[in-house]
């Protein structure tokens, strides 16, 4: 199975900051990667899909970037529905394995 | 509207089984890969099994295989995930999903850009 490993684990900071959060693949995965906000108590929202691109009615400020094995998801100007968990995802080969998550905290 | 609505968790001991439902609409069902994730307490998403446009394939985690079964119908637009032999570690809020699937530059791409609320399961004694 591939493995996804994001980094950092957490992170804190205040809003209006511009964040990076790092994700890697255990192997090549192309552009097939999915990137994810999710809430306390609520459901993941898609943010990010083919490592890039932006689905209709994703929240703005967020883009991606990276293949192969290497992704970033950069947040310019943290909001405060911002501070959640993040996750990546690859959708290269079953199982679509996620990555461990990254908290984002008020600073 | 798009919505997703799953039924079906509970308590159940272990080796005890359960039926999920994910009820849709508000879009083409048969047209979508459906996905079963889940989330247990204070822990990451972990996803479970994926079932094609007219459940020709389907793929499940290893640590499920053999015990959970993938089905969807598309004459009600439902997905289903049928959870047998159930285990304390099965123990999670799980949550159906679209795979909204997009084609970039002739390569399919998957996503998940519905969610259902999510079902709860414990397996406890």
């Amino acid at each position: 199975d591939i493995q996804m490993t994001q980094s950092p684990s957490s992170l804190s900071a205040s809003v209006g900051d511009r964040v990076t959060i790092s994700c890697r693949a255990s192997q090549s995965i192309g552009t097939s990667l999915s990137w994810y906000r999710q809430k306390p108590g609520k459901a993941p929202n898609l943010l990010i899909y083919a490592a890039s691109t932006l689905p209709i009615g994703a929240p703005s400020g967020f883009s991606g970037s990276g293949s192969g094995t290497n992704f970033t998801l950069t947040i310019r100007g943290l909001q405060p529905e911002d501070f959640a968990v993040y996750f990546c995802q690859q959708s290269h080969t079953f199982p679509h394995t996620f990555g461990g998550g990254t908290k984002v905290e008020i600073k | 509207e798009l919505q997703l609505v799953e039924s079906g968790g509970g308590l159940v001991q272990p080796g005890g089984s359960l039926r999920l439902s994910c009820a849709t609409s508000g879009f083409t069902f048969s047209s979508f890969w459906m996905t079963w994730v889940r989330q247990a307490p204070g822990k990451g998403l972990e996803w479970v099994a994926s079932i094609k446009r007219d459940g020709s394939e389907k793929h499940y985690l290893d640590s499920v295989k053999g015990r959970f079964t993938i089905s969807r119908d598309n004459a009600q637009n439902s997905v289903f995930l049928q959870l047998n032999s159930l285990r304390v570690e099965d123990t999670a809020v799980y949550y159906c999903a679209r795979e909204g699937g997009w084609y970039l530059g002739g390569d399919f791409y998957f996503g998940m850009d519905v969610w259902g609320q999510g079902t709860t399961v414990t397996v406890s004694s």
